[in-house]
Parts: C-alpha cells; sequence; structure tokens
C-alpha cells in the first residue's frame, strides 16, 4: 500500500499560470481533502470530496477548483496562479474509523 | 479566535522529560484528532478521541469533553520525538477539521 501520494512535490509558477495536483489513494478511502498550510497558521481546507463524482468547498476555496471523477483520486487546480497561492498543499483521504491519512505535501511557489 | 487553542507555541525540554502540550476547543466536536509533523513535513494522525484517555508506546492522550480540553502527553521524551504536534477537532461524520497552529517541541540530548 502506498497510502496516500502527491504529485508533484515541488513547483514554481509565475503570476498568472496554471497547474494541476494529483492526489492518489489506495485504501478505497470515500472521503478525500484538499488544505493549504501557511507559516504559523494551522492546516485550513480549501476543498474536500465525500464520494466519487462529489466535491465540495472548504474554509479557503477561492481561487482553486477541484475534481472527483475516480474514488481513487482529486486533483486541485490553480487556473490563474497568485503570489499569495504560495503554500504547502496537503492531501488527506480518510476511511472509517474518522482518521485522516496525509500524504506528503506539494510545495508551490508562485513568482 | 480560533475555534482551536494550542499550548505552548514553543516547547523545548531535555531528553527524559515529561511533556504536555494542551489544546482547548470552543465548539461541540464528533472527535479530536493528535497529529505529528515533523521537519520534513510528512503529517501523521497519533490519536483519534471522542472520551477518556488512549495511550501508544511513550504517548498518551486524554480528553474531557465537558471542559473541551485535550492534553498530548509524552513520557520519558528523546530527540527524535521533536516535531510539530497538531491539534484538529473533527465537526461531523464528513470529517471536516478545523485544526490549531501547532506546538514546535524540541528534545535536546
Amino acid at each position: 500500500n502506498a497510502g496516500v501520494t502527491q504529485t508533484p512535490k515541488f513547483r514554481v509558477l509565475k503570476t498568472g499560470q496554471s497547474m494541476t495536483l494529483l492526489c492518489a489513494q489506495d485504501m478505497n478511502h470515500e472521503y478525500m481533502y484538499w488544505y493549504r498550510q501557511d507559516p504559523g497558521m494551522g492546516l485550513r481546507l480549501i476543498h474536500y470530496s465525500v464520494g466519487e463524482g462529489t466535491t465540495a468547498k472548504g474554509e479557503v476555496p477561492d481561487g482553486y477548483n477541484v475534481s472527483r471523477l475516480k474514488k481513487q483520486n482529486f486533483l486541485l487546480g490553480l487556473e490563474s496562479a497568485a503570489p499569495s497561492q504560495t503554500s504547502v498543499y496537503f492531501c488527506a483521504s480518510k476511511g472509517d474509523p474518522d482518521t485522516q491519512y496525509f500524504g506528503p505535501g506539494t510545495r508551490l511557489t508562485v513568482l | 479566535k480560533n475555534e482551536v487553542e494550542q499550548s505552548p507555541q514553543n516547547l523545548t525540554a531535555q531528553e527524559g522529560e515529561f511533556i504536555t502540550i494542551n489544546c482547548s476547543y470552543s465548539v461541540g466536536i464528533s472527535a479530536l484528532h493528535w497529529l505529528q509533523q515533523h521537519p520534513g513535513g510528512g503529517i501523521v494522525s497519533l490519536f483519534m478521541l471522542s472520551s477518556g484517555k488512549k495511550k501508544h508506546g511513550r504517548l498518551i492522550a486524554t480528553i474531557n469533553i465537558q471542559e473541551k480540553h485535550s492534553s498530548l502527553h509524552i513520557t520519558a521524551s528523546h530527540p527524535r520525538d521533536s516535531a510539530v504536534y497538531i491539534c484538529a477537532i473533527s465537526l461531523g461524520s464528513i470529517g471536516k477539521s478545523t485544526f490549531g497552529d501547532g506546538t514546535t517541541l524540541t528534545v535536546k540530548p
């Protein structure tokens, strides 16, 4: 079992560029989440999904879009990157019981 | 005011010391989680609590639902325990969580 994997691990973008972060889990979990982590702040929920084909907004959804076309994958898209989106992004999945499994993170810098 | 408050923000201890990290929250919860984040960045779930006390090796987590308070204890601390410890609360079955800002623990040999 690989658990939760994220691609890529690092990325540098210029303002206005777009990119997609991929999260994959092999635990057959229904729930998946995208968070961002900024210095001095706790993890904040961007979007989440309660099952294949569903997505919902979290605490800080502006500037991001997501898709869950397959149960094992949860994609996070940035259509027009801004410097304020420089952050470390974590994906997580949750099965039953209520424990979240985190990916290794993606460090994104927007210049 | 954050729904989840951790204290202390930073903690330095000598190897072998008993360590306590506190977490207070202000809303009703379905569960409380303690997470560990090492300098490399990976986040690992240590405990999930809805009542009482749990123990895993040298780590002990307790929760008092009435007082909306949880503690994470580390007995016989070791330098490899150096990490950021994060408290998080879950507010329902969906698993949406609110996270504290974390406590940075440094254990010196």
